[in-house]
């Protein structure tokens, strides 16, 4: 499938720590997103990486991909409790394939 | 303002009814989604539309009808509701039909539970 793939699919870490997501894809991609989703919401977009792009930065997110072992990962730094939500990766194909997600509790 | 509203939040109902979930946006999107997203969170995509016409259908029962009287609403019809059904349901837009570098807005999901 051409779906993303999370890992872990569970991380809890204190607050100020930081926490390092990734994602594994199968096939080609022009770019891969990231977004987050809180309980009971929908997703939120947090950051695109192009397909000729390494590392990406916003804020606390720094984003890595690295098109050769078809990975990504969402490294989010001094943690806080408020971004206890579910991160999930989606690449591009001829639509969004997103993952199950990994589910982030950072603990105060 | 809501970018992406759908109702309604929560929908509770017995198994072989009808039902339908709307949805509209206000970020002046060519291209809407409808997610389906199960109790493991894996969220797949049921059907995209671009300026009301549709562009992706998933394999999806024909049970499921969407329907797009504008470019800025696309609504989900369900008949025949079966348990399998149960899930949350999300809608989502996002600019530029076939380009997708472009971020997916979605709503806060319509929680369908069949009994």
């Amino acid at each position: 499938s051409q779906q993303g793939e999370e890992d872990p699919q569970a991380l809890s870490i204190q607050e100020g720590e930081n926490a390092t997501m990734n994602c594994s894809y199968k096939t080609s991609i022009n770019n891969l997103q990231w977004y987050r989703q809180n309980s009971g919401r929908g997703l939120v977009h947090l950051i695109l990486i192009r397909s000729n792009e390494r590392e990406k930065h916003s804020g606390r997110l720094r984003v890595t991909l690295d098109t050769s072992k078809k990975s990504s990962s969402l490294l989010i730094t001094a943690s806080r409790a408020a971004d206890t939500a579910s991160y999930f990766c989606a690449t591009d194909g001829n639509q969004f394939y997103f993952g199950t997600g990994t589910s982030l509790t950072v603990i105060p | 303002d809501t970018a992406v509203s759908q109702t309604p939040k929560y929908l509770v109902t017995q198994m072989g009814n009808d039902k339908s979930i709307k949805c509209e946006q206000n970020l002046g999107h060519d291209t809407m989604y409808w997610y389906k997203q199960d109790s493991k969170k894996f969220l797949k995509i049921m059907f995209s539309y671009n300026n009301k016409e549709l562009i992706i259908n998933e394999t999806v029962p024909n049970r499921f009808s969407p329907k797009s009287p504008d470019k800025a609403h696309l609504n989900l019809h369900i008949n025949s509701l079966e348990l399998g059904d149960s899930a949350v349901y999300f809608c989502a837009s996002s600019t530029g039909g076939s380009s997708y570098n472009s971020p997916l807005h979605f709503g806060n999901g319509t929680r369908l539970t069949v009994t």
